[in-house]
């Protein structure tokens, strides 16, 4: 079975903080995204990387930036933590093909004070 | 940003029950349409992945169509039990680098 590490179920930082999320998958996937779950707007993507080094924006990236250093690790960055980034945060991986589901992670519960 | 349409928002059966949902998408340029099934507390499922038109797929008691002519996709749940309780993700592919986009899901409820 397909396993997506997320490193933190819940998490609280403060206004300003720089925030890293870690995402880990096991199963040799190319593909890997991170969302953000909001109530009444569906889980909507902020990045995703097709390969190593790779990264391409998704519907809402600022203040978002990411990391893709090693195949298996997806790295969430906020540079700059507010109050507005307060939100469900799930990693998800794939492989390439399009006709292939995305396995998702337990999703980090991040709090911005 | 495409828009994905789930209804309804929500539902509420009893046990027993069958039950269906719409999921409604852009018709231009289809890649896939999936499933997911997400449960409190866990992460999201894959259900289906559906890429042709007039596919039909069954996994136990729920089973999915596709039409992509007209945009849209049908979830069926047959004889709903307690645990199906869940919401009930559709999400479109473009083909851009498997890309989804996701409804805002149907949240369902099965009581005894």
């Amino acid at each position: 079975d397909v396993k997506v590490t997320q490193s933190s179920r819940y998490l609280v930082k403060r206004t300003g903080e720089k925030v890293f999320l870690e995402c880990v998958q096991d199963m040799d996937h190319e593909n890997m995204f991170w969302y953000r779950q909001d109530p009444g707007l569906g889980l909507r993507l902020i990045y995703f990387s097709y390969d190593v080094k790779m990264k391409e924006k998704g519907d809402i990236p600022e203040g978002y930036s990411v990391s893709r250093e090693k195949k298996e690790r997806f790295s969430l960055i906020l540079e700059s933590a507010s109050t507005n980034q307060t939100s469900m945060y799930l990693c998800a991986s794939s492989l390439v093909q399009s006709n292939q589901p995305q396995h998702f992670g337990d999703g980090t519960r991040l709090s911005i004070l | 940003i495409l828009n994905v349409e789930q209804s309804p928002q929500s539902l509420h059966v009893q046990e027993g029950d069958s039950t269906n949902f719409t999921c409604s998408f852009p018709s231009s340029n289809f890649y896939a349409l999936h499933w997911y099934r997400w449960e409190t507390a866990k992460s999201p499922e894959a259900l289906f992945v559906m890429t042709l038109n007039g596919d039909e797929k069954k996994k136990g008691r729920i089973s999915a169509t596709l039409n992509t002519k007209e945009g849209y996709s049908y979830l069926y749940i047959k004889g709903s039990q307690p645990e199906d309780s869940a919401t009930y993700l559709c999400a479109f592919i473009t083909g851009t680098a498997s890309k989804l986009t996701f409804g805002t899901g149907t949240r369902l409820q099965v009581t005894l």
